[in-house]
């Protein structure tokens, strides 16, 4: 089966700053990329989404910044909170069914 | 509505014995998939279902495993003859539709644990 499970980075902020994580992405004909939180004993929540015809998208509390260019996606949290501490996952879609998910990055938030 | 189900949360199992694990989909959703994920490990795509058909079976792993849906709704996943290297957590997503403008929406998943 298709894996790309490596051991997860880890990115710890401290509570009230702004978070950034980021994500490569492999495949060139991606055209929609979603970001996806997962807390312990739970699966994937989606968090926000963008088209491959947009740079930037935001919702509420999280910006997503997307360059085609050098394939790179990032997760942008404002005014990180205790209840964001999870593991946050980029994917990838080139318009079919098969979404392909990155390694994952931890965030833990220091109070 | 509810959300996407799966049963059992947790099931333990010994080596060799057959399992079967179970997905209740979002409702209106026709795309259902399956999913695996290692301890620590990021999400292996296992199989994915359009209506009753299963057009990609290519994600799973061995010939031991298999997966239906019926009624365009319940799906189970079923692992034969358990090995320790199946212990993994088993989610299972559905969407709307497949591809751009449609995120899957995952259950809570199914921690197996072979012994």
């Amino acid at each position: 089966g298709e894996s790309v499970g490596l051991h997860l980075p880890t990115l710890s902020v401290q509570e009230g700053d702004n978070s950034i994580i980021n994500c490569a992405y492999s495949n060139s004909a991606s055209d929609y990329f979603i970001w996806y939180k997962q807390e312990s004993g739970k699966g994937p929540q989606f968090i926000i989404d963008i088209r491959s015809n947009m740079d930037k998208r935001q919702g509420q509390r999280v910006t997503v910044l997307l360059n085609k260019t050098v394939k790179h996606l990032s997760l942008q949290i404002a005014a990180t909170q205790p209840g964001d501490s999870a593991v946050y996952f980029c994917a990838e879609n080139t318009g079919g069914f098969k979404t392909i998910f990155g390694a994952g990055t931890r965030l833990f938030v220091k109070a | 509505g509810a959300g996407v189900s799966q049963s059992p949360s947790n099931k333990v199992t010994e080596k060799g014995k057959d399992v079967e694990l179970r997905c209740d989909p979002i409702s209106g959703h026709t795309a259902l998939y399956w999913y695996r994920q290692s301890l620590g490990q990021g999400l292996e795509f296992l199989i994915y279902f359009q209506g009753n058909s299963a057009p990609d079976k290519s994600g799973l792993p061995s010939d031991r495993f298999s997966a239906e849906r019926t009624g365009g709704s319940v799906s189970t996943l079923t692992i034969q003859r358990t090995q320790q290297e199946d212990s993994a957590v088993y989610l299972c997503a559905s969407s709307f539709t497949t591809g751009t403008g449609s995120p899957l929406h995952f259950g809570n998943g199914t921690r197996l644990t072979v012994t």
